[in-house]
This record gives structure tokens, sequence and C-alpha cells, in this order.
């Protein structure tokens, strides 16, 4: 069964605190994307890479930043968290030839205090 | 920037009913698809439906798409308590291989 796994389904930082989150599949899969989803909101595209050491910005890409040096793993990082980075974050995945059908993670609900 | 628009926001229904969401779009596309999601839990893929399709079928799941009026339909026959989740469109404008996804229909199923 294909998967997605993201590194913590909860976390809780500090303002000002550095935070890694990781995601991982095992699909081969070239891209992979970024979501934060917010109540009223929907999701929201953050960053995401079509390949290796390849990276693009996407609607809300402030305050963010991604590392991907192997194809199977694109980690988020938030610089120096802020309280107005609470939310659920959702990584996913795809192929070329599947016609964008995307394989999500649980989510990491992350709240900085 | 938000390509597809669910309607309605929330809908309650009783086990047993029939449950409609709709998605309303604002550029071509090539398909466009619905997901589910469960209260904190990531989305799930349900159906895909190509642009040259204007209704397909999966189990209890119809999807219709009119892109002439740029919108879609999921039909959810003999809801169960299971069903109740939330449930977004998602289409991808352009070539490239993002997606992009409503806000959601908050789907409740009462037993």
């Amino acid at each position: 069964d294909v998967k997605v796994t993201q590194s913590s389904r909860y976390l809780v930082k500090r303002t000002g605190e550095k935070v890694f989150l990781e995601c991982v599949q095992d699909m081969d899969h070239e891209n992979m994307f970024w979501y934060r989803q917010d109540p009223g909101l929907g999701l929201r595209l953050i960053y995401f890479s079509y390949d290796v050491k390849m990276k693009e910005k996407g609607d809300i890409p402030e305050g963010y930043s991604v590392s991907r040096e192997k194809k199977e793993r694109f980690s988020l990082i938030l610089e120096s968290a802020s309280t107005n980075q609470t939310s659920m974050y959702l990584c996913a995945s795809t192929t070329d030839t599947q016609l964008r059908v995307y394989t999500f993670g649980s989510g990491t609900r992350l709240t900085v205090v | 920037s938000q390509q597809g628009e669910e309607d309605p926001q929330a809908l309650s229904i009783q086990e047993g009913e029939n449950a409609t969401m709709n998605c309303s779009y604002k550029t071509s596309i090539n398909n466009l698809q619905w997901y589910r999601q469960n209260s904190g839990r990531g989305l799930v893929h349900l159906i895909l439906i190509r642009s040259n399709e204007r209704e397909k079928h999966s189990g209890r799941l119809r999807v219709t798409l009119d892109t002439s009026k740029k919108s879609s339909s999921l039909l959810i026959t003999a809801s169960r308590a299971a069903d109740t989740a939330s449930y977004f469109c998602a289409t991808g404008p352009g070539g490239a291989q993002k997606l992009v996804f409503g806000q959601g229909t908050r789907l409740t199923i009462n037993p």
C-alpha cells in the first residue's frame, strides 16, 4: 500500500523556535507538496517540488522554507515559528503519470505558543 | 487562489438519505477530483473525472461534470454514519502538477 508518512501527528513549539516538519513517501513520486489547512481558508499551497533539490513557491511561502535532498523526503522548515503559523500541515505526493491524483499524509497539527 | 468552491459549506442529513455536494471552478481543466477528509486526518482521493466525461460512478458515489458551466457535483447515495467527513473538490489549472482545493463541504450523517 502506497504511503506518505509525516513524522509527527501533534507538535507544540515555542515562538521563535526553528521547526522541521518531515514528510517521507515510499512511492518513488517525483512531485511533493506542502499545504496548510485553516478553518474557513481551506488548503493553501506553501511550497512544492518537482524533483530532488528543486523547489517552487506556492501561494503562501512567507515564513517557510523547504528542503528536498532525497527523492523520498520533503521537509518543511519554519525558520522562526510564530503564533500565526499554528495550523494543520499536510504533505502530499504524486507522480507525473497519475493525472495529479495526490496521496496525502495524515497531517501534523502544529501549535506555536 | 481559489479554483474550486464547494456548496454548501455544511450539510446535515439522516442516515439512508442521499447527499449532494457541488463544486464550481474558474479555468479550463484536464480533470476534476473529489477528496474526503475525516476529522483531523489527511485527505483521501475518492474519484477523478476527466474533462471529456460527463458522469462517473464508483460504488455509492456518482460524480457529474459540466464543463460549459464549470461545475461538478458529488452524490453519495444511501448515506451511512461513516460518511461523516469533509469533502473537497480539486482541479489543476495549467500544465503543472499542483492542485487547487476548495474550502470543502462538511457532511454530517445523523443516525
